[in-house]
Protein backbone atom coordinates (compact mmCIF):
# COMPACT_ATOMS: atom_id res chain seq x y z
CA UNK A 1 0.00 0.00 0.00
CA UNK A 2 0.83 3.59 -0.08
CA UNK A 3 1.86 5.11 2.65
CA UNK A 4 3.02 8.97 4.08
CA UNK A 5 4.42 9.15 7.79
CA UNK A 6 5.40 12.88 9.25
CA UNK A 7 5.11 13.51 13.26
CA UNK A 8 1.88 14.87 14.37
CA UNK A 9 3.08 17.90 16.15
CA UNK A 10 5.99 19.43 17.20
CA UNK A 11 7.01 22.71 19.09
CA UNK A 12 10.07 25.03 18.86
CA UNK A 13 11.44 28.29 19.66
CA UNK A 14 10.98 31.55 18.10
CA UNK A 15 14.22 32.09 16.37
CA UNK A 16 15.53 28.33 16.50
CA UNK A 17 15.79 25.63 13.88
CA UNK A 18 13.47 23.18 13.29
CA UNK A 19 13.09 19.70 11.74
CA UNK A 20 10.30 18.21 10.10
CA UNK A 21 10.71 14.52 8.65
CA UNK A 22 8.54 12.66 6.28
CA UNK A 23 8.64 9.02 5.28
CA UNK A 24 6.97 7.67 2.31
CA UNK A 25 6.13 4.41 0.65
CA UNK A 26 4.57 4.97 -2.94
CA UNK A 27 3.74 3.02 -6.15
CA UNK A 28 6.00 4.93 -8.22
CA UNK A 29 7.86 8.44 -7.54
CA UNK A 30 7.49 11.44 -9.26
CA UNK A 31 8.64 14.00 -6.39
CA UNK A 32 7.80 15.01 -3.45
CA UNK A 33 5.86 18.31 -2.25
CA UNK A 34 5.97 20.26 1.28
CA UNK A 35 2.95 22.74 2.08
CA UNK A 36 2.46 24.46 4.53
CA UNK A 37 -1.37 25.22 6.07
CA UNK A 38 -3.06 27.38 8.04
CA UNK A 39 -5.78 27.02 10.27
CA UNK A 40 -8.91 27.79 7.94
CA UNK A 41 -7.05 28.02 4.98
CA UNK A 42 -5.93 26.35 1.95
CA UNK A 43 -2.66 24.98 1.58
CA UNK A 44 0.07 27.01 0.02
CA UNK A 45 3.28 25.45 -1.74
CA UNK A 46 6.81 25.57 -0.60
CA UNK A 47 8.73 23.71 -2.20
CA UNK A 48 9.17 20.86 -4.41
CA UNK A 49 11.84 18.13 -4.63
CA UNK A 50 12.51 15.40 -7.11
CA UNK A 51 16.22 14.28 -7.15
CA UNK A 52 18.19 13.53 -3.97
CA UNK A 53 19.79 16.54 -2.14
CA UNK A 54 19.11 19.27 -0.62
CA UNK A 55 16.71 22.52 -1.99
CA UNK A 56 17.69 26.18 -0.38
CA UNK A 57 14.61 28.78 -0.52
CA UNK A 58 15.05 31.41 1.99
CA UNK A 59 14.32 30.52 5.43
CA UNK A 60 13.44 27.16 4.72
CA UNK A 61 15.04 24.28 3.15
CA UNK A 62 13.84 20.91 1.56
CA UNK A 63 15.67 17.49 1.74
CA UNK A 64 15.58 14.09 -0.28
CA UNK A 65 16.77 10.87 -0.61
CA UNK A 66 15.10 8.77 -2.46
CA UNK A 67 17.01 5.33 -1.63
CA UNK A 68 15.42 5.79 2.12
CA UNK A 69 12.12 7.23 1.11
CA UNK A 70 12.66 10.17 3.01
CA UNK A 71 12.57 13.78 3.24
CA UNK A 72 12.68 16.53 5.84
CA UNK A 73 11.64 20.50 5.76
CA UNK A 74 14.08 22.49 7.82
CA UNK A 75 13.02 25.80 8.85
CA UNK A 76 15.56 28.16 10.52
CA UNK A 77 14.68 31.22 12.21
CA UNK A 78 11.55 30.55 13.39
CA UNK A 79 9.43 33.39 13.66
CA UNK A 80 5.12 33.21 15.47
CA UNK A 81 3.83 33.18 11.87
CA UNK A 82 5.79 29.43 11.20
CA UNK A 83 3.04 28.37 13.51
CA UNK A 84 1.02 26.17 11.04
CA UNK A 85 0.65 23.20 9.40
CA UNK A 86 3.38 21.62 7.21
CA UNK A 87 2.41 18.81 5.12
CA UNK A 88 4.17 16.12 2.84
CA UNK A 89 2.88 14.64 -0.17
CA UNK A 90 4.87 12.79 -2.68
CA UNK A 91 3.41 12.39 -6.31
CA UNK A 92 2.77 8.64 -7.67
CA UNK A 93 3.52 7.41 -10.90
CA UNK A 94 0.34 9.41 -12.17
CA UNK A 95 1.73 12.64 -10.88
CA UNK A 96 -1.48 11.63 -8.16
CA UNK A 97 -0.51 13.66 -5.33
CA UNK A 98 -0.61 11.09 -1.87
CA UNK A 99 -0.67 12.89 1.46
CA UNK A 100 0.82 12.74 4.57
CA UNK A 101 -1.76 13.55 7.37
CA UNK A 102 0.29 17.01 8.52
CA UNK A 103 2.71 18.00 10.95
CA UNK A 104 0.98 20.77 13.26
CA UNK A 105 4.14 22.98 14.50
CA UNK A 106 3.74 25.08 17.41
CA UNK A 107 6.05 28.32 17.87
CA UNK A 108 6.60 29.57 21.36
CA UNK A 109 8.11 32.92 22.33
CA UNK B 1 0.54 33.65 -12.02
CA UNK B 2 -1.15 30.31 -10.99
CA UNK B 3 -4.00 31.41 -9.26
CA UNK B 4 -6.95 29.11 -8.85
CA UNK B 5 -10.08 30.76 -7.50
CA UNK B 6 -13.19 29.22 -5.37
CA UNK B 7 -16.83 30.61 -4.84
CA UNK B 8 -18.37 30.62 -2.80
CA UNK B 9 -15.86 30.92 0.02
CA UNK B 10 -18.65 29.98 2.60
CA UNK B 11 -21.81 28.61 2.01
CA UNK B 12 -24.70 27.24 4.93
CA UNK B 13 -27.42 25.33 3.55
CA UNK B 14 -30.08 23.95 4.62
CA UNK B 15 -30.13 19.65 5.10
CA UNK B 16 -31.98 18.44 1.90
CA UNK B 17 -30.31 21.70 -0.57
CA UNK B 18 -27.73 21.35 -3.48
CA UNK B 19 -24.97 23.50 -3.75
CA UNK B 20 -22.36 23.90 -6.03
CA UNK B 21 -19.09 25.37 -5.68
CA UNK B 22 -17.15 26.84 -8.67
CA UNK B 23 -13.14 26.44 -9.17
CA UNK B 24 -11.07 28.44 -11.85
CA UNK B 25 -8.10 28.85 -13.00
CA UNK B 26 -7.73 32.65 -13.49
CA UNK B 27 -4.57 32.95 -15.35
CA UNK B 28 -3.76 28.94 -16.94
CA UNK B 29 -5.50 26.35 -18.76
CA UNK B 30 -6.03 23.36 -16.57
CA UNK B 31 -7.07 19.72 -18.13
CA UNK B 32 -6.67 18.26 -14.63
CA UNK B 33 -8.47 19.36 -11.82
CA UNK B 34 -8.68 17.74 -8.49
CA UNK B 35 -11.23 17.91 -5.89
CA UNK B 36 -10.33 17.67 -2.11
CA UNK B 37 -11.93 17.31 1.41
CA UNK B 38 -10.51 18.40 4.74
CA UNK B 39 -12.35 17.50 8.10
CA UNK B 40 -10.90 19.68 11.35
CA UNK B 41 -7.03 18.70 11.71
CA UNK B 42 -6.73 16.33 9.41
CA UNK B 43 -5.18 16.14 5.90
CA UNK B 44 -6.64 16.49 2.71
CA UNK B 45 -8.76 13.86 0.94
CA UNK B 46 -9.10 13.38 -2.37
CA UNK B 47 -12.58 12.63 -3.75
CA UNK B 48 -11.99 12.54 -7.15
CA UNK B 49 -10.07 14.00 -10.45
CA UNK B 50 -11.69 16.13 -12.86
CA UNK B 51 -10.43 16.16 -16.51
CA UNK B 52 -11.80 18.43 -19.04
CA UNK B 53 -14.57 16.84 -21.06
CA UNK B 54 -14.97 13.76 -19.55
CA UNK B 55 -15.70 12.05 -17.02
CA UNK B 56 -14.80 12.13 -13.43
CA UNK B 57 -12.53 9.74 -12.03
CA UNK B 58 -13.92 9.21 -7.80
CA UNK B 59 -11.90 7.88 -5.40
CA UNK B 60 -13.20 4.62 -3.64
CA UNK B 61 -15.43 5.29 -0.73
CA UNK B 62 -16.95 9.07 -2.78
CA UNK B 63 -20.51 8.77 -4.27
CA UNK B 64 -20.38 9.95 -7.11
CA UNK B 65 -24.03 10.54 -7.46
CA UNK B 66 -23.78 12.87 -4.34
CA UNK B 67 -20.80 14.21 -5.63
CA UNK B 68 -21.26 15.85 -9.10
CA UNK B 69 -18.40 17.10 -11.14
CA UNK B 70 -18.76 18.96 -13.94
CA UNK B 71 -15.34 20.29 -15.92
CA UNK B 72 -16.47 21.72 -18.86
CA UNK B 73 -13.85 24.24 -19.99
CA UNK B 74 -10.26 24.46 -19.42
CA UNK B 75 -10.53 26.89 -16.66
CA UNK B 76 -13.75 25.05 -14.63
CA UNK B 77 -14.28 22.74 -12.83
CA UNK B 78 -17.79 22.77 -10.68
CA UNK B 79 -18.71 20.62 -7.52
CA UNK B 80 -22.23 19.94 -6.74
CA UNK B 81 -23.01 18.20 -3.43
CA UNK B 82 -26.98 17.32 -3.70
CA UNK B 83 -29.04 16.76 -1.46
CA UNK B 84 -26.61 17.91 1.83
CA UNK B 85 -26.82 16.44 4.63
CA UNK B 86 -25.06 18.00 8.06
CA UNK B 87 -22.34 15.20 7.89
CA UNK B 88 -21.23 16.41 4.50
CA UNK B 89 -20.40 19.83 6.19
CA UNK B 90 -16.63 20.47 5.38
CA UNK B 91 -13.58 22.47 4.00
CA UNK B 92 -13.91 21.61 -0.02
CA UNK B 93 -10.74 22.70 -1.61
CA UNK B 94 -9.86 22.46 -5.09
CA UNK B 95 -6.28 22.38 -7.03
CA UNK B 96 -5.67 22.87 -10.86
CA UNK B 97 -2.72 21.19 -13.21
CA UNK B 98 -1.51 23.38 -15.48
CA UNK B 99 -1.17 22.37 -19.06
CA UNK B 100 1.95 19.65 -19.50
CA UNK B 101 2.91 20.46 -16.35
CA UNK B 102 2.37 17.46 -14.25
CA UNK B 103 3.92 17.92 -11.08
CA UNK B 104 2.39 21.39 -10.51
CA UNK B 105 -0.52 21.62 -8.95
CA UNK B 106 -1.73 25.19 -7.48
CA UNK B 107 -4.67 25.10 -5.15
CA UNK B 108 -8.30 26.98 -4.52
CA UNK B 109 -8.57 29.06 -1.41
CA UNK B 110 -11.29 26.54 -0.02
CA UNK B 111 -15.02 26.55 0.45
CA UNK B 112 -16.35 26.14 3.89
CA UNK B 113 -19.34 23.93 3.64
CA UNK B 114 -21.96 24.15 6.67
CA UNK B 115 -25.58 21.71 6.40
CA UNK B 116 -27.87 22.90 8.86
Amino acid sequence: GQNIDQPTEMTATEGAIVQINCTYQTSGFNGLFWYQQHAGEAPTFLSYNVLDGLEEKGRFSSFLSRSKGYSYLLLKELQMKDSASYLCAVADSNYQLIWGAGTKLIIKP
Amino acid sequence: GAVVSQHPSRVICKSGTSVKIECRSLDFQATTMFWYRQFPKKSLMLMATSNEGSKATYEQGVEKDKFLINHASLTLSTLTVTSAHPEDSSFYICSARPLARDYEQYFGPGTRLTVT
